[in-house]
């Protein structure tokens, strides 16, 4: 059971590439989430996913796309980075049962430069 | 809207000695609110959840915390910290109503536990 995992642990980019960060879990989870991490900002939701076949905007959407490809799978597409998309972004899966929390992955580390 | 917010950025505490990290919310309902840890360069942890009953709530490794509708509160302790707990702390919210299961952080507050 290895819960929620994230692939690439990081990345380098040049401005206007782009690339997909992949995210699996394997708990059944319905929902599942992409988020950013900032220095004093915490983490700022930019996608999510309450169920397979359905995604919806969080916060910060803007410069990302999602996929959620089936009930384990979500992935994130930049499709043209920007240096402001520098930081590092986590996935989560959460359960739609009584318990509430959230699963993080490992997170990715992306730069752009 | 919903918001977190924790007011410090960090907090130093000596090992052994209780600990506190503040934590206020705004929902438009009811709160389910929750702590997680982060360590240097891993994934965020949970730590303990308050959804209802008690306001005192008990998670891992010893931490607690306690939920006041009043003032709107759910600050994190630790009766005796050690170094080990020195970590990143996030304090989040969601919306009980909100059927999209989002949760709202805080910014983070660093734990420096010295020996």
């Amino acid at each position: 059971n290895a819960g929620v995992t994230q692939t690439p642990k990081f990345q380098v980019l040049k401005t206007g590439q782009s690339m997909t960060l992949q995210c699996a879990q394997d708990m059944n989870h319905n929902s599942m989430y992409w988020y950013r991490q900032d220095p004093g900002m915490g983490l700022r939701l930019i996608y999510y996913s309450a169920s397979e076949g359905t995604t919806d905007k969080g916060e910060v959407p803007n410069g990302y796309n999602v996929s959620r490809l089936n009930k384990r799978e979500f992935s994130l597409r930049l499709e043209s980075a920007a240096p402001s998309q520098t930081s590092v972004y986590f996935c989560a899966s959460q359960s739609q049962g009584f318990s509430y929390e959230q699963y993080f992955g490992p997170g990715t580390r992306l730069t752009v430069t | 809207a919903q918001s977190v917010a924790q007011p410090e950025d960090q907090v130093n505490v000596a090992e052994g000695n209780p600990l506190t990290v503040k934590c206020t919310y705004s929902v438009s309902g009811n709160p389910y609110l929750f702590w997680y840890v982060q360590y240097p360069n891993r994934g965020l942890q949970f730590l303990l959840k308050y959804i209802t009953g008690d306001n005192l709530v008990k998670g891992s490794y010893g931490f607690e915390a306690e939920f006041n509708k009043s003032q709107t509160s759910f600050h994190l302790k630790k009766p005796s910290a050690l170094v080990s707990d020195s970590a990143l702390y996030f304090c989040a919210v969601r919306d009980i109503g909100d059927s999209s299961y989002k949760l709202i952080f805080g910014s983070g507050t660093r734990l420096l536990v010295r020996p």
